[in-house]
């Protein structure tokens, strides 16, 4: 599987925008990033993910370049709520012989001030 | 209301009695899967399922047995828990077409 690398840590201001990024340069054609988050100790929270196009829910934007090495999950305007570790995970695609395992790293623990 | 049911929530137990965390879903999802989360270490997989009948390997499955007998129901087994397992634990389960995993509430074990 390839590996992710993420910042171990980053503030945000409550309102404004969250940028998390995380470098996947060993990203195979047939992979897709993934995004979770883990409030305290609760079970990890599905937030978002792609293959190579930008792509937005209610939750968040996910913005991965071209070249498919890097990602950036957008929080638009963080609440203190968004406060968490978040992962980003590379996963093989649907169909895939090893598409149900899934390699979390160390993630970005996000702190939102007031 | 959609969701991944973990039981029991808190268990501790001694070592070398063994028990069993049952795990449930009701989104009629193909996979399924169990971690365990430990300080410094992160979040790691146990087991995973592809559907009935189908199981593999993750990257800490030593110590653990699981079956999946039905769709809904995943259950983790501990033969002989030894106080090494001593761990937070989290099911979790999502369609094999795309999507990501809904996890559980977790079960925080300890093995004494």
């Amino acid at each position: 599987d390839a590996k992710t690398t993420q910042p171990p840590s980053m503030d945000c201001a409550e309102g404004r925008a969250a940028n998390l990024p995380c470098n996947h340069s060993t990203i195979s054609g047939n992979e897709y990033v993934y995004w979770y988050r883990q409030i305290h100790s609760q079970g990890p929270q599905y937030i978002i993910h792609g293959l190579k196009n930008n792509e937005t829910n209610e939750m968040a934007s996910l913005i991965i370049t071209e070249d498919r090495k890097s990602s950036t999950l957008i929080l638009p305007h963080a609440t203190l709520r968004d406060t968490a570790v978040y992962y980003c995970i590379v996963r093989v695609a649907p169909g895939g012989t090893s598409y149900g395992k899934l390699t979390f790293g160390q993630g970005t623990i996000l702190t939102v001030h007031p | 209301e959609a969701q991944v049911t973990q039981n029991p929530r808190y268990l501790i137990t001694v070592t070398g009695k063994k028990l069993t965390v049952t795990c449930s879903q009701n989104m009629n999802h193909e996979y399924m899967s169990w971690y365990r989360q430990d300080p410094g270490l992160g979040l790691r997989q146990i087991y995973y399922s592809m559907n009935v009948e189908v199981t593999d390997k993750g990257d800490v499955p030593e110590g653990y047995k699981v079956s999946r007998k039905e769709k809904r129901n995943f259950p983790l087994i501990l033969e002989s828990p030894s106080p090494n397992q001593t761990s937070l634990y989290f099911c979790a389960s999502s369609f094999g077409q795309g999507g990501g995993y809904t996890f559980g509430s977790g079960t925080r074990l300890t093995v004494v």
